[in-house]
């Protein structure tokens, strides 16, 4: 069975230091993978994906991730972070393949930037 | 385009009321889709529809029903609320295309509390 795994359910830094929020999975068929950020109160915003070629993808407020297939692996990664990136993100999978077409998610990863 | 919009924003019902959250899309996407969204627990899949006409049930489907006579309007229905349904309901929309590899649109979210 498919599954997503976002091991750390909250992760505190400090304003200006590195992060990672760490995203883990597992699936027998082709997969694609996304990240998506939930600011309070709102809906849900793609922050990037990954479908294929380069392994290490930007995405939007100086985000970046880097697929690992050998390690089934697509951990989140910012240098320094700000306030404003107080959120909750959400690593994502499509697995497809036959008749297999499902979006499953993470249970979600709280990043509480403190001044 | 306004994207995915849901009404309403907040809604208390009480134990075996009946209601409908209503969903629209106006970027004309043949795919939506109705999450719940719990702590802990990440977003789970309720009803998916893949066209005007065609529903199917996701991982969670139990006490709703959905229907879908346009390709704009995807309304969730919950024909006698228990509190178990307590949660944020999110509707999602994305276009058609082979292997699943395009972004998912959502909604800004419907707060449910059932007394």
């Amino acid at each position: 069975a498919q599954s997503v795994t976002q091991l750390d359910s909250q992760v505190p830094v400090f304003e200006e230091a590195p992060v990672e929020l760490r995203c883990n999975y597992s699936s027998s068929v082709s997969v694609y993978l996304f990240w998506y950020v939930q600011y309070p109160n709102q809906g849900l915003q793609l922050l990037l994906k990954y479908l294929s070629g380069s392994t290490l993808v930007k995405g939007i407020n100086g985000f970046e991730a880097e697929f690992n297939k050998s390690q089934t692996s697509f951990h989140l990664r910012k240098p320094s972070v700000h306030i404003s990136d107080t959120a909750e993100y959400f690593c994502a999978v499509r697995v497809y393949g036959g008749a297999t077409n499902k979006l499953i998610f993470g249970t979600g990863t709280l990043l509480a930037v403190q001044p | 385009n306004a994207g995915v919009t849901q009404t309403p924003k907040f809604q208390v019902l009480k134990t075996g009321q009946s209601m409908t959250l209503q969903c629209a899309q106006d970027m004309n996407h043949e795919y939506m889709s109705w999450y719940r969204q719990d702590p802990g627990m990440g977003l789970r899949l309720i009803h998916y529809s893949v066209g005007a006409g065609i529903t199917d049930q996701g991982e969670v489907p139990n006490g709703y029903n959905v229907s879908r006579s346009t390709t704009e309007d995807f309304p969730l229905r919950l024909l006698s609320a228990a509190p178990s349904q307590t949660s944020v309901y999110f509707c999602a929309s994305r276009p058609r295309t082979s292997g699943g590899n395009n972004e998912q649109f959502f909604g800004p979210g419907t707060r449910l509390t059932v007394l």
